[in-house]
């Protein structure tokens, strides 16, 4: 019963680092959102992808964030030249509609922390 | 903008009843979502609602009031694994033809015995 996988589970970048997150949603599942969520908070979002199209992406903190699905499955976040701030834990999550008219199932997430 | 507040922490004894309050101020409304999230694990989806009124499931049910901008999510005969994060979140509907989750702070309940 494969839910939504996220890898690595804990990854410490130094700053200035770059760094790839994984996230393998549920199979079948057309939308896909990450979010970053920091200590105490809750899940910011930060981009949506409908497929391989990435409809929005206007939560992305800055340049340094870039994501993709290339084949509309799995999907990788990169942050370029980490920085502190960016220590956070980063969520996906995958939908089965094109609307996420359902309930969003989440990944475990990835606990980036950046030194 | 968009806006969503619920109380930060509660603590309660186990066996009793608790409420959980969320408001929000939101463009777009179409629905509002409570999940439950444990320390390092994911959020997992606990209730919906978009219309008024008061949905029940189990020992948990949420309310909404759309006109108050308001829900609640009542949590029953508390057990100690409810000690949680309980996140309200709002969905919102865009242009674009797509639905997005805007999420509270979450409000930390502990249960003690």
């Amino acid at each position: 019963g494969a839910g939504v996988s996220q890898s690595p589970r804990y990854k410490v970048a130094k700053r200035g680092q770059d760094v790839a997150l994984r996230c393998d949603p549920i199979s079948g599942h057309v939308s896909l959102f990450w979010y970053q969520q920091a200590l105490g908070q809750g899940p910011e979002f930060l981009t949506y992808f409908q497929n391989e199209a990435q409809l929005d992406k206007s939560g992305l903190p800055s340049d340094r964030f870039f994501a993709e699905r290339p084949e509309g499955s799995v999907s990788t976040l990169k942050i370029q030249r980490t920085q502190q701030e960016d220590s956070a834990v980063y969520l996906c999550a995958s939908s089965p509609k094109r609307e996420a008219d359902n309930e969003q199932f989440f990944g475990p997430g990835t606990r980036l922390t950046v030194l | 903008g968009q806006n969503i507040d619920q109380p930060t922490e509660m603590t309660a004894t186990e066996g009793a009843i608790v409420q959980i309050n969320c408001t929000y101020q939101t463009s777009g409304f179409n629905g509002l979502f409570w999940y439950q999230q444990h320390a390092g694990e994911a959020p997992t989806f606990l209730s919906y609602n978009v219309l008024d009124g008061l949905e029940e499931k189990g020992r948990f049910s949420s309310f909404l009031s759309r006109s108050k901008g308001y829900s609640y999510l009542l949590l029953k005969e508390l057990q100690m694994k409810d000690s949680a994060s309980y996140l309200c979140a709002v969905r919102s509907s865009f242009s674009g033809g797509y639905n997005k989750l805007i999420f509270g702070a979450g409000t930390r309940l502990a249960v003690h015995p």
